[in-house]
């Protein structure tokens, strides 16, 4: 089955400062990559996704790139905000219209944003 | 709309004791599923439905049984509950219309196994 391995595992950043996270997937036939954020005690919620058919999707202060030859995606928070601190998932699925709904989940970035 | 509804939130119970996490979307969603999360484990998916009367397994699925006689009812039972059990669990919905799609969750449901 789909492997998402996702780092790091935590990142600290100073308010304003940019922050990347990483994910890598191993099933070369998966086709969607949503990003979820969960706040302390909340349940998850997406923030972006994108598919396989596109390089890269932007909104507002996040962004997420794609490079499937060589199976990563990637999440770009710009001016970071201590509201921004949580923990991300990456995710990966073969989604098609009418199947394969799956995800499989990376094992979280804890983000904290400082003041 | 309520969206995803869980019960109990919160729930201990003793090595051997069994019971039934509650899951219900108004969504009119195909797609629903149970995921556990441990500590630096991430998501993981137990179980998950495409349609009433169609379940599969998902990652972990041992020790957990499911089954979908509705569209919006989706219960996740223990049959005999383990200390490896110990875990939050959220139970997602989802439309299977069109290519991408947000996967909605609940708000969880904290078991503590003794």
């Amino acid at each position: 089955g789909e492997n998402v391995e996702q780092h790091p595992s935590t990142l600290s950043v100073q308010e304003g400062d940019s922050a990347v996270i990483k994910c890598t997937y191993s099933d070369s036939a998966s086709n969607y990559f949503p990003w979820y954020k969960q706040e302390l005690g909340k349940r998850p919620q997406l923030i972006i996704d994108i598919r396989s058919n596109v390089g890269e999707k932007k909104d507002q202060r996040i962004a997420v790139t794609l490079n499937k030859t060589a199976k990563h995606f990637s999440l770009h928070i710009t001016e970071t905000q201590p509201e921004d601190s949580a923990v991300y998932f990456c995710a990966a699925s073969k989604r098609s219209g009418g199947s394969n709904y799956k995800l499989t989940f990376g094992k979280g970035t804890l983000l904290t944003v400082n003041p | 709309n309520a969206g995803v509804t869980q019960t109990p939130k919160f729930q201990v119970l003793k090595t051997g004791q069994s019971m039934t996490l509650q899951c219900a979307q108004d969504m009119n969603h195909e797609y629903m599923s149970w995921y556990r999360q441990d500590p630096g484990m991430g998501l993981r998916l137990i179980h998950y439905s495409v349609g009433a009367g169609i379940t599969d397994q998902g990652e972990v699925p041992n020790g957990y049984n499911v089954s979908r006689s509705t569209t919006e009812d989706f219960p996740l039972r223990l049959l005999s509950a383990a200390p490896s059990q110990t875990s939050v669990y959220f139970c997602a919905s989802s439309s299977v219309e069109g290519t991408t799609g947000e996967l909605f969750f609940g708000e969880g449901s904290r078991l503590t196994v003794l």
